[in-house]
């Protein structure tokens, strides 16, 4: 099983700012890589797929990159409703699987 | 498209935790997608149980093989998860979701249900 490490555990950042997280797989997982947001009490939303095609209705502001193990999920300029926590997911090999997430908070 | 999962929260140890989710707005039957169980343990990650195709069998997350069932029941536009012998370890948020195949794999979720919250306990 591959497993997916998320970088920080917890990310504070003013809004406005610029937000990066990181993500990194145990083993190549080429770009077959989504990341996902989830807000307290939801489930989580599609962000990115591919590892940088944005989905259906996300803001340009969600850029995600890389291949291979090595990953990133960068928020441009961050906004109130985009403080959540966000989980990347390899889906290369069965079983699919996810980091433990990074929280995003206000500073 | 929406995706509701139903189904007892209470489960005691040893016994079978059946959930079940209705899918609307997409018929199953008409193929393109996978049809997805993933569970969220309380404050933790994601796990795959595992996923269905309209037509193919079911493919499950060998850490649960020996225990789980996954259905489909297309004429009622259902997915059904059964996991057998739960204890404590299986109470978790478990999400029924639709996702994009990515070769014979699961690939990405594109859909996701409310998540329904069970708890294994005597």
């Amino acid at each position: 099983e591959i497993v997916m490490t998320q970088s920080p555990a917890t990310l504070s950042v003013s809004p406005g700012e610029r937000a990066t997280l990181s993500c990194r797989a145990s083993q190549n997982v080429n770009g077959n890589l989504a990341w996902y947001q989830q807000k307290p009490g939801q489930a989580p939303r599609l962000l990115i797929y591919g590892a940088s095609i944005r989905a259906t209705g996300i803001p340009a502001r969600f850029t995600g990159s890389g291949s291979g193990t090595d990953f990133t999920l960068t928020i441009s300029s961050l906004q109130s409703e985009d403080f959540a926590v966000y989980f990347c997911q390899q889906y290369n090999n069965w079983p699919g699987t996810f980091g433990q997430g990074t929280n995003v908070e206000i500073k | 498209v929406q995706l509701q999962e139903s189904g007892p929260r209470l489960v005691r140890p040893s016994q079978t935790l059946s959930l079940t989710c209705n899918v609307s707005g997409v018929a199953i039957s008409s193929g393109g997608y996978y049809w997805n169980w993933i569970r969220q343990h309380p404050g933790k990650g994601l796990e795959y149980i595992g996923y269905i195709s309209h037509s193919g069998s079911p493919y499950y997350n060998p850490a649960l093989e020996s225990r789980v069932d996954i259905s489909l029941d297309t004429s009622k536009t259902q997915i059904s998860l059964k996991l057998r012998s739960v204890s404590a370890a299986d109470t978790a948020l478990y999400y029924c979701a639709r996702s994009d195949p990515y070769g014979d794999n699961a690939g990405w979720v594109d859909t996701w249900g409310q998540g329904t919250l069970v708890t294994v306990s005597s």
